[in-house]
């Protein structure tokens, strides 16, 4: 039962430059939330997508933005970088009215911004 | 709006010993979910335990448990018998009840890094 994958693993962008980062949930699941995590903190919730629909939105400027495709694979699209959107991207799947809703996450993808 | 706090940026344990991680939270919700999540330094973020507000016992998972205080609003993880591979930062973290229309994002402490001693 293959878990959540992220891909790249690591990229270095430069300022002003777009990156686009892809997610592939768990088996089963249909809901993809992704977060950003900066060095020495916790997560922050950027956004949630079920049903191709984004569904909540965390605290993050429009240059953040996301798609999510039949197969409830997701990907996250950051225009404009700065140096500040350097950090580790979490992608998350979970099914939606289960339980626990537990978020199962991937192993992240490093950006880095120069 | 809701809050996780982690008063412990560091920890130290050693080797079978158990070990306490403290968490508190702040919420106006009845109902809420709470877990714990363990991210060693490759950053993947590992799910350990999960805690409904309204479950009537503690979690336990295998050598974790979850202290939960719901008057106190905490929520402490318990690593029974460590091992040398626990070693890892640890995240708190809540979400808001199950719900049409509700937020169902997760809102995560600021971590404890708990090393375990040979």
């Amino acid at each position: 039962d293959a878990g959540v994958t992220q891909s790249p693993t690591h990229l270095i962008k430069t300022r002003g430059q777009q990156v686009t980062l892809r997610c592939s949930p768990k088996s089963g699941h249909d809901t993809v939330s992704w977060y950003q995590q900066a060095l020495g903190q916790g997560p922050q919730f950027i956004f949630q997508y079920y049903e191709e629909e984004e569904r909540q939105r965390g605290n993050f400027p429009d240059r953040f933005s996301g798609h999510q495709f039949p197969n409830y694979s997701s990907e996250l699209n950051v225009n404009a970088l700065l140096l500040g959107d350097s950090a580790l991207y979490l992608c998350a799947s979970s099914l939606r009215d289960s339980n626990q809703e537990t978020q199962y996450f991937g192993p992240g993808t490093r950006l880095l911004v120069l | 709006a809701q809050k996780i706090t982690q008063t412990q940026p560091g920890m130290f344990v050693q080797e079978k010993e158990a070990v306490t991680l403290d968490c508190t939270y702040d919420t106006s919700d009845q109902s809420y979910g709470l877990f714990w999540y363990k991210q060693p330094s490759s950053g993947e973020m590992i799910f350990l335990i999960y805690q409904g507000s309204y479950d009537e016992q503690n979690a336990t998972e295998g050598r974790y448990s979850l202290n939960f205080q719901k008057a106190r609003k905490s929520a402490n993880l318990v690593i029974s018998a460590s091992q040398l591979g626990d070693s890892a930062m640890y995240f708190c973290a809540m979400r808001r009840p199950i719900s049409s229309g509700s937020a169902r994002q997760l809102t995560f402490g600021s971590g404890t890094q708990l090393t375990v001693l040979p």
